[in-house]
């Protein structure tokens, strides 16, 4: 597709339970971001993918999340036994891949906002 | 490591009228990208414009155009003719490699009937 498509829109959890959300990015890129943004606005990284291979996850607290990227399927984000500051909208976005000397910018997808309750 | 750092928190600009956003980055790299980006209530990101560190002329859309300054490691956004579907938050963005991206803390602005 062309756009960045994400599900759910909204995604309520009670601390404690999963949280998967998915993520489908526009045909044709290879890479694959997930951002965690809270409630001051500013953009957290959280992991990277080129295809399906894990590039960056220096964002990612390991211990609760994890995330794919599969052929043929939305790469994904998962976070296990969910706290209350994981309350945040998470932003998946992809990019192509330049050729060298280009780095082209990031398409965002309309975000999953994440309720912890 | 590279930081993008927005100055202004809030700014404010009564329609019909011109603003400018201010940016500024730390690089040691010679090749890279920059982006503004603006996110509305509905939280959408737009890419409103790029700039490629390598040109030294500005890059213009439509009402946006960048000042890119690269000695100065500085990338500001004017935005003439200010309408009410411009306010949002505005963020710059720096990339230099095909995975990183660093974003600044944001700037939203008001704009003013």
């Amino acid at each position: 597709g062309e756009e960045v498509a994400q599900t759910p829109k909204h995604l309520v959890r009670g601390e404690g339970q999963k949280a998967k959300l998915y993520c489908a990015p526009i045909k044709g890129h290879s890479y694959v971001f997930w951002y965690q943004q809270v409630l001051k606005n500013e953009f957290k990284f959280l992991i990277s993918f080129q295809n399906e291979n894990v590039f960056d996850e220096t964002g990612m607290p390991k211990e609760r999340f994890s995330a794919k990227c599969l052929p043929n399927s939305p790469c994904s984000l998962e976070i296990q036994a969910t706290k209350l500051e994981d309350s945040a909208v998470y932003f998946c976005a992809s990019s192509r891949l330049g050729t060298s000397g280009s780095y082209y910018e990031q398409y965002f997808g309309p975000g999953t906002r994440l309720t912890v309750t | 490591a590279q930081t993008v750092t927005q100055s202004q928190p809030e700014m404010s600009v009564q329609e019909a009228e011109t603003v400018t956003l201010s940016c500024t980055y730390d690089t040691s790299e010679s090749d890279y990208y920059l982006f503004w980006y603006k996110q509305p209530p509905s939280r959408q990101m737009i890419l409103v414009i790029r700039q490629e560190a390598y040109k030294q002329q500005n890059a213009t859309e439509n009402r946006f155009s960048v000042n890119f300054q690269k000695a100065a490691k500085s990338f500001s956004l004017k935005i003439s003719d200010s309408q009410l579907g411009d306010a949002a938050m505005y963020f710059c963005a720096y990339r230099s490699a095909p995975n990183d991206m660093r974003f600044g803390a944001g700037t939203r602005l008001t704009v003013k009937p």
